[in-house]
């Protein structure tokens, strides 16, 4: 496993319809993390998941916007009904949390660019 | 909550110059503290991180940053910048089992 894999690499769509992104994370991390990264932008957190269990969820995280990790491996980010606001890179990350707590290899993937139009 | 700031959005350096690069978070407890960098068309990258210990770190590339507790700090540094080192750097900061927040970014421009 090499890394954290994400599909599609872009995507275009018209506003008002649905789009789902998938994320692979590294095999042994239990920690899956969705983040939107807009130009200029530091990522901004969104959710994460330990093994399929949701933990967090930001506030910029609307009801148009839903995720799952059904078996605590991969992970889906769907947004119901587009907005031209929703245009963003969003990024998917993977850890592994050990029994003391401690955070190992956060890593990042290649991310989805969303364009709506 | 947990924020970072990078006050710096845009630093332009020759070849050859020093850097450093300030990142301030607030949390009053105990934090993780991380530096990736963002090559153009390539995803974040891992160059440090702290948790615990010696509060100089030394990652890739040469970099290094150091956790000043006091000051709610941690800058990154480089003794000696190339034109590779062209890129978008991100501070980031978790505690407890928290996410990863990150900074809005400081982009690095070095000119040969």
């Amino acid at each position: 496993d090499t890394g954290v894999s994400q599909n599609p690499r872009h995507k275009i769509t018209k506003r008002g319809q649905n789009v789902t992104f998938r994320c692979d994370p590294i095999s042994e991390h239990n920690r899956l993390y969705w983040y939107r990264q807009t130009l200029g932008q530091g990522p901004e957190f969104l959710t994460y998941f330990q093994n399929e269990a949701q933990l967090e969820k930001s506030r910029l995280l609307s009801d148009r916007f839903s995720a799952e990790r059904p078996k605590g491996s991969f992970s889906t980010l769907e947004i119901q009904r587009t907005e031209q606001g929703d245009s963003a890179m969003y990024l998917c990350a993977s850890s592994l949390e050990n029994i003391t707590g401690a955070l190992y290899g956060y890593t990042f993937g290649s991310g989805t660019r969303l364009t709506v139009v | 909550a947990q924020s970072v700031s990078q006050h710096n959005h845009h630093v332009i350096l020759s070849e050859a110059a020093s850097l450093e690069l300030g990142c301030n978070y607030s949390y009053g407890g105990t934090v993780n503290l991380f530096w990736y960098v963002q090559y153009p068309g390539q995803h974040l990258q891992l160059l440090l991180k702290y948790f615990s210990g010696d509060p100089l770190v030394k990652g890739i590339k040469g970099f290094e940053a150091e956790f000043i507790k006091s000051k709610f700090s941690f800058n990154l540094r480089k003794p000696s910048v190339q034109w590779s080192d062209t890129a978008e750097y991100f501070c980031a900061v978790n505690t407890g089992r928290r996410a990863l927040t990150f900074g809005s970014g400081t982009r690095l421009q070095v000119q040969p």
